[in-house]
């Protein structure tokens, strides 16, 4: 079974700038997470997806970072403009449903460096 | 207070020894998950447990609902698991809480 997929694997890009990371997640999941995990922190959540609806985008700084998954499958992240703050790696993952405590499969994270 | 809490943060052994890693957490929870982080950022998930132990090869993970704890082992120790490992709880309203990880290196 293919894992969760992401690209590209390393961005450096300078402030200001605009950057898009984009996942696949493993194939039936319907909920599928992106995460921020800047250098030495745990991951933090940035926006949950069900399908195509946000269940959860709380800690989601909307001035600068959206993200949309329209057909329910593959989603994307974006940031515009970048801080220097924004440079971390951003993970996404996936579970095969909402509830009862269900595994998530992350995938190899996107390593963004902000100059 | 973080509601996940990890220890040690940092630590290094030698190769061959038994690594305990410990988790405390203060919220209800409907499960906990064991990852494992590589330098290059890809998480692998360990376990997922919300009761008792379980073992996968030379990994043991053990948790204690009423005591808010869990733990994590590695007997023989190699320096392939040189990597962070991260406790993570996901609560009742299902939102998974990470604590910091505790950085592991194993010598040679």
């Amino acid at each position: 079974e293919a894992g969760v997929a992401q690209s590209p694997r390393y961005k450096i890009i300078e402030k200001r700038q605009s950057v898009a990371f984009w996942c696949n997640p493993i194939s039936g999941h319907a909920t599928l997470y992106w995460y921020q995990q800047i250098l030495g922190q745990g991951p933090k959540l940035l926006i949950q997806f069900q399908n195509n609806g946000v269940v959860d985008d709380s800690q989601l700084p909307k001035d600068r970072f959206s993200a949309e998954r329209l057909k329910g499958v593959d989603s994307t992240l974006k940031i515009q403009p970048a801080k220097l703050e924004d440079s971390a790696v951003y993970l996404c993952a996936s579970s095969l449903y909402l509830g009862g405590g269900r595994e998530q499969f992350f995938g190899p994270g996107t390593r963004l460096t902000v100059l | 207070k973080n509601e996940v809490e990890q220890s040690p943060q940092n630590l290094t052994a030698q190769e061959e020894e038994f690594i305990t890693i410990n988790c405390s957490y203060s919220v209800g929870i409907s499960a906990l998950h064991w990852l494992q982080q590589h330098p290059g950022g890809g998480i692998v998930s360990l376990f997922m447990l919300s009761s008792g132990k379980k073992k996968h090869g030379r990994l043991i993970a053990t948790i204690n609902i009423q005591e808010k704890h869990s733990s994590l082992h590695i007997t023989a120790s190699h320096p392939r698991d040189s990597a962070v490992y991260i406790c993570a709880v996901m609560n009742r309203d299902d939102k998974i809480i990470f604590g910091k990880g505790t950085r592991l290196h194993i010598l040679p």
